[in-house]
């Protein structure tokens, strides 16, 4: 049973313009939430995480959304680059005490020139 | 070299065959974690070591064996695979194993079972 969800597997978004990548969960337990990205041949890379205490986070071109009561969270990435281009994992650490995840299946994120 | 390394990058076997794969990091961290990506498929923890101890073997069918000999090395040993077990595996590593710890991962192994 998959506990993160990511509904879109592929998104083009044209360069300048807002990237919104999606990410649902159905473990209300969950209190913390990463976004990963991935560059063909090369490993994850961790790009942003969330506590459940705040609804937002900001790192420069990047911000990730929570609705706790919607399951929710999103990536949003503004202005979108070309560098951008790559494959973003949501994620959630599975219980309390340790520090394995529980990943999305991605999105793969294609910025059009 | 920095970071998290993994070799090989890609490999072919046989279901007879054995194999290993080999993660190393040069991060000091402590904590270092293998994964399995099939295709369309969420990535899959399957060990965590922490202190050269496993701490969480997730289910893992016997014919992978790991192996840590030290904080920075850690092995995938493989034998009598699978077709199913084509996929990619991932090594990765963190300061500890405390949650909320980033993880840092390895580019992979691309794992084809013939």
């Amino acid at each position: 049973d998959q506990q993160v969800k990511q509904n879109s597997p592929s998104l083009s978004v044209q360069e300048g313009r807002i990237s919104i990548l999606n990410c649902d969960y159905t473990n209300s337990m969950f209190d913390y939430f990463l976004w990963y990205k991935k560059y063909p041949a090369e490993g994850p890379t961790f790009l942003i995480s969330i506590s459940s205490i705040k609804d937002k986070n900001e790192d420069g071109r990047f911000t990730v959304f929570l609705n706790k009561s919607a399951k929710h969270l999103s990536l949003h990435i503004v202005p979108s680059q070309p560098g951008d281009s790559a494959v973003y994992f949501c994620a959630a650490p599975r219980g309390t005490g340790a520090n394995n995840l529980f990943f999305g299946t991605g999105t793969r994120l294609t910025v059009i020139p | 070299e920095t970071g998290v390394t993994q070799t090989p990058r890609h490999l072919v076997m046989g279901m007879t065959n054995k194999k290993s794969l080999k993660c190393e990091q040069h991060l000091g961290h402590n904590a270092m974690y293998w994964y399995k990506q099939s295709a369309k498929k969420p990535l899959e923890l399957m060990f965590v070591y922490n202190f050269k101890e496993q701490t969480e073997n997730n289910s893992v069918p016997s014919r992978f064996s790991p192996e840590c000999p030290n904080s920075s090395h850690l092995f995938l040993h493989l034998h009598t695979l699978q077709p199913e077990d084509s996929a990619l595996y991932l090594c990765a590593s963190s300061q500890n194993k405390g949650r909320g710890e980033t993880q840092y991962f390895g580019p992979g192994t691309r794992l084809l079972v013939l």
